[in-house]
């Protein structure tokens, strides 16, 4: 099956400077990577994605790179503020013998000190 | 603010009662997913329904029982549950349920069994 491992687990940045988070995932068929930020005591909410017919993807100060020939997918926040601090998960589709699903990241607590 | 609502957003239960989950999408979508998220694992896909047809049942033990009457409303009715279910249970809903579409989140049900 898919497997989607994400670094750091935790990740410090001052305001105003740049944060990444990469993932790597095994499945070479995969063909969405979604980005997911959380709040405490919300839900997951996406926050980009970029399907792999495409290299990168930009909104704003968030953009997502895609290497699918080393299966690896990064995210970049550009400018951090205080409220980019949250819980960020990767993840990517997964197809096997008629399932179809997401496979998540472990997650990536992200603090941008004022 | 959310398309996807959940009921209850906390929930503590003794292990013989018996309690349901309800979700219900305002997005127009036909799929509909059930998740379980615990401290420091990744997101576990539990239940699809597409169509208000189950079309995925990922090895979720019988205790869980979900029920879509329709494909605004997706329900998790829980029965003498165990401690290690102790956890945040997170609905989404997708347009369809295909790999390359987004999943947009409710904000979860924690539930607590004593």
């Amino acid at each position: 099956g898919e497997n989607v491992e994400q670094h750091p687990s935790t990740l410090s940045v001052q305001e105003g400077d740049s944060a990444v988070i990469k993932c790597t995932y095994s499945d070479s068929a995969s063909n969405y990577f979604p980005w997911y930020k959380q709040e405490l005591g919300k839900g997951p909410q996406l926050i980009i994605d970029i399907r792999s017919n495409v290299g990168e993807k930009k909104d704003q100060r968030i953009a997502v790179t895609l290497n699918k020939t080393a299966k690896h997918f990064s995210l970049h926040i550009t400018e951090t503020q205080p409220e980019d601090s949250a819980v960020y998960f990767c993840a990517a589709s997964y197809m096997d013998t008629g399932r179809r699903a997401l496979t998540f990241g472990s997650g990536t607590r992200l603090q941008v000190q004022p | 603010e959310t398309g996807v609502t959940q009921t209850p957003r906390h929930l503590v239960m003794g292990m013989t009662n018996k309690k349901s989950l309800k979700c219900e999408q305002h997005l127009g979508h036909n799929a509909m997913y059930w998740y379980k998220q615990s401290a420091k694992k990744p997101l576990e896909l539990m239940f699809v329904y597409s169509l208000e047809e189950r079309v995925e049942n990922n090895s979720v033990p019988s205790r869980f029982s979900p029920e879509c009457p329709n494909s605004s409303h997706l329900f998790l009715h829980l029965h003498t549950l165990q401690p290690e279910d102790s956890a945040l249970y997170l609905c989404a809903s997708s347009q369809v349920h295909e790999l390359n579409q987004p999943q947009h989140f409710g904000d979860g049900t924690r539930l607590s069994i004593l």
